[in-house]
């Protein structure tokens, strides 16, 4: 079956420890991204990867790492979580976006809670 | 930046037609896509549109205006399970068509 998987799917953490999120998928995609979505603020962009070692910042970087080492993994790297990363984050993947319509697959969220 | 705009909230009648409305900013503009969430779910694809027209697709269609910046989501014969967020998205040339999403439109169905 096609698809993205998270790990983990729920995480209650403390300020200041290293934690990964990490995101596979099975559709030999090009395009990973990674989202979170807050209340009242919709979905918004924290990094993104067009391939294999080539990735950008989105709309909301800061306090996030990113690396794509290899097709199918895009993990997100918190160095030291801070409460206001607490918030539902979702991994995607697509086609090439070259090619029109890049219909993103998501995966099934991580919630993340940071006190 | 570029603004997505929809309505917070609407409710509907299950049998009946609802019609979600999305604005958005057409500098740049490249295509617009709607999405369906339901409750701690993750979002799926419901279509896309880059010309002017009506898309329909089952219960679903999907309209565009691209000189009006507006889009529409209209949901026939509505059932519970229509129960979710509509999320609207719009894509915007800039290297790698950046994807700009709405908070989303929490759409519910009532008997």
């Amino acid at each position: 079956e096609a698809q993205v998987t998270q790990n983990p799917r729920y995480l209650i953490t403390v300020t200041g420890k290293k934690l990964t999120v990490t995101c596979s998928q099975n559709m030999n995609h090009e395009y990973m991204s990674w989202y979170r979505q807050d209340p009242g603020l919709g979905l918004r962009q924290i990094y993104y990867s067009m391939n294999v070692e080539v990735t950008d910042k989105g709309d909301v970087p800061e306090g996030y790492k990113v690396s794509r080492k290899e097709k199918r993994n895009f993990p997100l790297i918190l160095e030291s979580p801070s409460p206001n990363q607490t918030s539902l984050y979702f991994c995607a993947s697509s086609p090439p976006v070259v090619y029109g319509a890049n219909v993103l697959t998501f995966g099934a969220g991580s919630r993340l809670t940071v006190l | 930046g570029q603004n997505i705009d929809q309505p917070t909230e609407m409710t509907a009648t299950e049998g009946a037609i609802v019609q979600i409305n999305c604005t958005y900013q057409t500098s740049g503009f490249n295509g617009l896509f709607w999405y369906q969430q339901h409750a701690g779910e993750a979002p799926t694809f419901l279509s896309y549109n880059v010309l002017d027209g009506l898309e329909e697709k089952g219960r679903f269609s999907s309209f565009l205006s691209r000189s009006k910046g507006y889009s529409y989501l209209l949901l026939k014969e509505l059932q519970m399970k229509d129960s979710a967020s509509y999320l609207c998205a719009a894509m915007f040339s800039g290297g790698y068509n950046k994807l700009i999403f709405g908070a989303g439109t929490r759409l519910a169905v009532h008997p």
